[in-house]
């Protein structure tokens, strides 16, 4: 079992849909979430971090957790085309080290 | 603010032949990262490093990888002998807190290296 899994996809939305993508962990002590974008080509960049259960919401991103069911989550509202990339969960274990998930890929369709 | 700066950004090398990749972080952060990331995958952690110790060096093939952080700034990571299975991106990160758990680790990557074995 993958310490951080997301599923690959694509995931393909219409412009202005929601866009859902899901990731699970498999460390029940992680404390960090993380959300990072990659563009093709280009390096990760993050949108979101989450520590706590629940929501957390920051324009058009809203993060969510679920520590029981080690499961986080990244609602994104109104989808742009230029929100098309792959989206990367990341996870910080309780000795602080970092993994990433192989990402999902998502396509906003004009 | 200056970014995560990596060099080269490009390097073509023959299986069997070493490489050295170089890293500066962002000014006055702690922990440093290398990963590896192959096409269509995500980023895989290599070593992460605080301040100039190691933290977590468990997926760093030392046979052939080694990597050092030099008066807890700028790092290199080496190759030796390269293998063609290590073609891929090399990304150097950097965040300012303390890698714990509850630590802000917002990671700022470099824009990587581009590896390709032959």
């Amino acid at each position: 079992q993958k310490e951080v899994e997301q599923n690959s996809g694509p995931l393909s939305v219409p412009e202005g849909a929601i866009a859902s993508l899901n990731c699970t962990y498999s460390d029940r002590g992680s404390q960090s979430f993380f959300w990072y974008r990659q563009y093709s080509g280009k390096s990760p960049e993050l949108i979101m971090f989450i520590y706590s259960n629940g929501d957390k919401e920051d324009g058009r991103f809203t993060a969510q957790l679920n520590k029981a069911s080690q499961y986080v989550s990244l609602l994104i509202r109104d989808s742009q085309p230029s929100d098309s990339a792959t989206y990367l969960c990341a996870v910080n274990t309780n000795a602080g080290k970092s993994t990433f998930g192989d990402g999902t890929t998502l396509t906003v369709k004009p | 603010e200056a970014g995560v700066a990596q060099s080269p950004r490009y390097k073509i090398i023959e299986k069997r032949q070493s490489v050295a990749f170089w890293c500066n972080p962002i000014s006055g952060h702690a922990t440093l990262y290398w990963y590896q990331q192959i096409l269509g995958q995500g980023p895989k952690l290599l070593i992460q490093f605080q301040n100039n110790g190691v933290v977590d060096d468990s997926q760093l093939p030392k046979d052939r990888f080694s990597a050092e952080r030099l008066k807890g700034v700028d790092s290199t990571l080496k190759i030796q002998p390269a293998k063609l299975e290590d073609s891929a991106v090399y990304l150097c990160a950097s965040s300012f807190g303390w890698a714990g758990p509850f630590g802000n680790t917002e990671a700022f990557f470099g824009q990587g290296t581009r590896l390709t074995v032959v």
